[in-house]
This record gives structure tokens, sequence and C-alpha cells, in this order.
């Protein structure tokens, strides 16, 4: 079994929608999470970065973190065309000397 | 804006050359760096971690005398991909975590290396 799952998509939304993309994961262990956007021929961009479980917004974007069901969700409203790329989530343990674990990503794209 | 910056963003070479990539931590020491490959639709593949003033550590199958890793200061790493093969062809993206407890990684835009 992976570290970390996550469904590789593609998804594909009309403009406006609200886009919820998912991951979960095996270690209980996990304690930051991360999710990351990363367009054609570029590298992965921060999007957001959580610890423990709970929400976090920021603008557009809710990260939403369930410990108890090992699964963690980025929600994106009023989604733009911009949006479309893919995205990455990644998790990491507390004080592990930097080992991070990503899952495969999912593509989406946001149709105008 | 960027905290890492990689320099080539994209580079052709013949078969048997050596290329050259760059990671630059901008506003933070890295004492830490990650070498990551990527093939088209898939995601990320750990290749080595770069430690700043000591030896590289390598992934189970990365040839370590094939991917050369140097890293130079505690805002540059350096990867080298010696005797280069069309297999070779890829997306190579460094990264790096602040240099704090717990930080996230900070990714460079990624090196696009054609092998003709």
């Amino acid at each position: 079994q992976k570290e970390v799952e996550q469904d590789p998509g593609p998804l594909s939304v009309p403009e406006g929608a609200i886009v919820s993309l998912n991951c979960t994961y095996s270690n209980s262990a996990f304690q930051y999470f991360m999710w990351y956007r990363q367009y054609s021929r570029k590298g992965p961009e921060l999007l957001m970065y959580t610890y423990s479980s709970g929400n976090k917004e920021d603008g557009r974007f809710t990260a939403q973190v369930d410990k108890s069901s090992k699964y963690i969700s980025l929600f994106i409203r009023d989604s733009q065309p911009s949006d479309s790329a893919t995205y990455l989530c990644a998790m990491t343990l507390i004080n592990t000397g930097n080992q991070f674990y990503f899952g495969t990503g999912t593509s989406l794209t946001v149709i105008p | 804006g960027a905290v890492v910056s990689q320099h080539p963003s994209w580079v052709i070479c013949k078969s048997g050359t050596s290329v050259k990539i760059e990671c630059r931590s901008l506003d933070f020491q890295a004492t830490t760096m990650f070498w990551y490959r990527q093939f088209p639709k898939q995601s990320l593949m750990l290749m080595a971690t770069s430690n700043e003033g000591s030896k590289a550590t390598y992934e189970q199958g990365v040839e370590k005398d094939k991917f050369l890793i140097n890293h130079a200061s505690l805002t540059l790493s350096t990867l080298t991909v010696t005797s280069a093969h069309p297999e070779d062809s890829s997306f190579y993206i460094c990264s790096a975590p602040r240099d704090r407890r717990n930080s996230p990684l900070h990714f460079g835009n990624g090196t696009r290396l054609t092998v003709t």
C-alpha cells in the first residue's frame, strides 16, 4: 500500500464550479500537510500548508485535514480556467529530517 | 515570489556530454536540498538529498556516478548529469525547505533536459 493515495483524474469542471481534491494516507504519524499546484512544464508551487485537523482558508482555497479518517482535501471555490493544473498533495512526519511523501497528483481542467 | 531558483529551464545536449543544473535558495539558507525527476503525467521521484558540506544521499536505483550532486554553499546545489543518454531525458526539479523545523518544501521551476 502506498503511503499516500491520490486519484489522478483527470477532473474536468465548468468555470465557477467548486472543486474537491482529495488524498488518503496510511501513516497516522503524518502531521504536516501540503497542497501544491503544478502547471505544465513548471515546478510545483506551494498553495497550502496545514498542521493538525481542521480547515484552513486562503482566498478561494480551503484545505481540510481529517486525521481520524486519514483524509485531506483541497477545495477550490469559483474555479477559474487559470486553476487548470495538476494538484499534488504532500505530507511529512514531525521532526523527521525532511522526509516528504507525495501523492501522484490530480489533473484538473476548468472549462470556460 | 520564487524562493528557489533553478537554471537552466531547458537544455538540449548530445549523447555523451555532461549537463549541469543549478539550484539556488534565494532568501534563505538551505542546508538540505532535494532533487526530483518527473516523467510525463507522473509524480515526483526523489533522486537524492543534497547536504551542504557532506556527501549527497542517493535513493535506491539512482546512480551516484551518473548524477553528481555538489552542495557547494548554503544557497547552491548543483546536479550534473554525466555522459548523458537519451533515456536521461526528463524533467528535473530541485526543492528546499527553509532552514527551520517542519518547513514545507519550495520548488524550483524545473529543468527540461533533452538528450539527442
